[in-house]
């Protein structure tokens, strides 16, 4: 089945800098590959998705690309401001015989200090 | 507000008691799932119902009992739990499951004495 890596398991920034998450796959049939951002005492909320056919993409702030021969994607954030603290999921899906199952990273705490 | 409503938000319970967690989703959508998140583990996925028909079953003991009446309802009854099921259970919901987009609940906080 599908193991997805994600690093770091914290990471801490100052306001303004710039942050990078970064995840590994195993499954090379996964085709779908999104990011969770979990507040506290609030569920994971889809932030950022990317499809296997597309390299990067991008939404104001944050982005993320995806390097499908080397089996990894990461998540970028832009001037980080105090409200981006929180917990980044990573996500891949296989789709087919794994059709409802999505396999998440570990997750990292995000600290973006004022 | 994400359109998935979990209850209740925290429960502690005994190993010998029974209790139900409950999700409703006003979102329209057809498949519903429930996920164990556990402190420094990945999100662990539990069940999958797909128009009210149960498709997967993640290898979970039996005494987690899930319960789909329709599929805007998803109950995990509990039943003689062991401390360590305490976790925050969460509760999604996506058109169907062939679409990747899963719409969280805030979860329901479980503590086993």
């Amino acid at each position: 089945g599908e193991n997805v890596e994600q690093h770091p398991s914290t990471l801490s920034v100052q306001e303004g800098d710039s942050a990078v998450i970064k995840c590994t796959y195993s499954d090379s049939a996964s085709n779908y590959f999104p990011w969770y951002k979990q507040e506290l005492g609030k569920g994971p909320q889809l932030i950022i998705d990317i499809r296997s056919n597309v390299g990067e993409k991008k939404d104001q702030r944050i982005a993320v690309t995806l390097n499908k021969t080397a089996k990894h994607f990461s998540l970028h954030i832009t001037e980080t401001q105090p409200e981006d603290s929180a917990v980044y999921f990573c996500a891949a899906y296989a789709g087919g015989t794994s059709y409802g199952k999505l396999t998440f990273g570990q997750g990292t705490i995000l600290t973006v200090h004022p | 507000e994400t359109g998935v409503t979990q209850t209740p938000r925290h429960l502690v319970m005994g190993m010998t008691n029974k209790k139900s967690l409950k999700c409703e989703q006003h979102l329209g959508h057809n498949a519903m799932y429930w996920y164990k998140q556990s402190a420094k583990k990945p999100l662990e996925l539990m069940f999958v119902y797909n128009f009210k028909e149960q498709t997967e079953n993640n290898s979970v003991p039996s005494r987690f009992s899930p319960e789909c009446p329709n599929s805007s309802h998803l109950f995990l009854h509990l039943h003689t739990l062991q401390p360590e099921d305490s976790a925050l259970y969460l509760c999604a919901s996506s058109q169907d499951i062939a679409n990747e987009k899963l719409f969280f609940g805030s979860g329901t906080q479980l503590s086993v004495l």
